[in-house]
């Protein structure tokens, strides 16, 4: 699966967009983008995923480039309730494998 | 999403004793589930997978003697981790891929966190 970049932290202002980068550079045609969050002492929470178009959810929006080498979560109006672990995940398509979990980037909410 | 279950959600034991830690798909049948492991501070490491119907597949260092895994039934998989020391201290973690949803997406547990003593 490709390796991915992600920045080690961020900071947001409540209410303000979180726009959190992922370089994927050698992904693959047939590899999705996903993307979870981990909140302190809990287990992780799927957000989003893509392949190839920008996709929104209830959540978060994911807008790709157009040679799938990086993408961008953005979570429209940050609340404290985000601060969390997030982790960018490459995977192959029907692999059935499990998910590999880098470092990930620490969002950091305050008021 | 689907929902993954585990109990117990903490646990706290005598080093020499054996724990088992349960992963339970409450709305899907997995016949794939996953077992992770996280240090304070660190990534989720994947330990193992968990096939129904057959012998888990271990990650490089996971010990299959000492982890020991059982996939029963298209809901349930359990971790026991026998003869516990503390160094085996950890947050365990198990997903399932739900096979009525988009493939690769899988839904995680909300852990169990385990203290020898």
């Amino acid at each position: 699966d490709a390796k991915t970049t992600q920045p080690p932290s961020m900071d947001c202002a409540e209410g303000r967009a979180a726009n959190l980068p992922c370089n994927h550079s050698t992904i693959s045609g047939n590899e999705y983008v996903y993307w979870y969050r981990q909140i302190h002492s809990q287990g992780p929470q799927y957000i989003i995923h893509g392949l190839k178009n920008n996709e929104t959810n209830e959540m978060a929006s994911l807008i790709i480039t157009e040679d799938r080498k990086s993408s961008t979560l953005i979570l429209p109006h940050a609340t404290l309730r985000d601060t969390a672990v997030y982790y960018c995940i490459v995977i192959k398509s029907q692999a059935g494998t499990a998910l590999i979990f880098g470092k990930g980037t620490t969002l950091s909410v305050s008021s | 999403g689907a929902v993954v279950s585990q109990h117990p959600s903490r646990v706290i034991c005598k080093s020499g004793t054996s724990v088992k830690i349960e992963c339970r798909s409450l709305d899907f049948q997995a016949t794939t589930m996953f077992w992770y492991r996280q240090f304070p501070k660190k990534s989720l490491m994947l330990m193992a997978t968990s096939n129904e119907g057959s012998k888990a597949t271990y990650e490089q260092g996971v010990e299959k003697d000492k982890f020991l895994i059982n996939h029963a039934s298209l809901t349930l998989s359990t971790l026991t981790v026998t003869s516990a020391h503390p160094e085996d201290s950890s947050f365990y973690i198990c997903s399932a891929r739900d096979p009525a949803g988009n493939q690769e997406t899988q839904y995680f547990g909300p852990g169990t966190r385990l203290l020898v003593l």
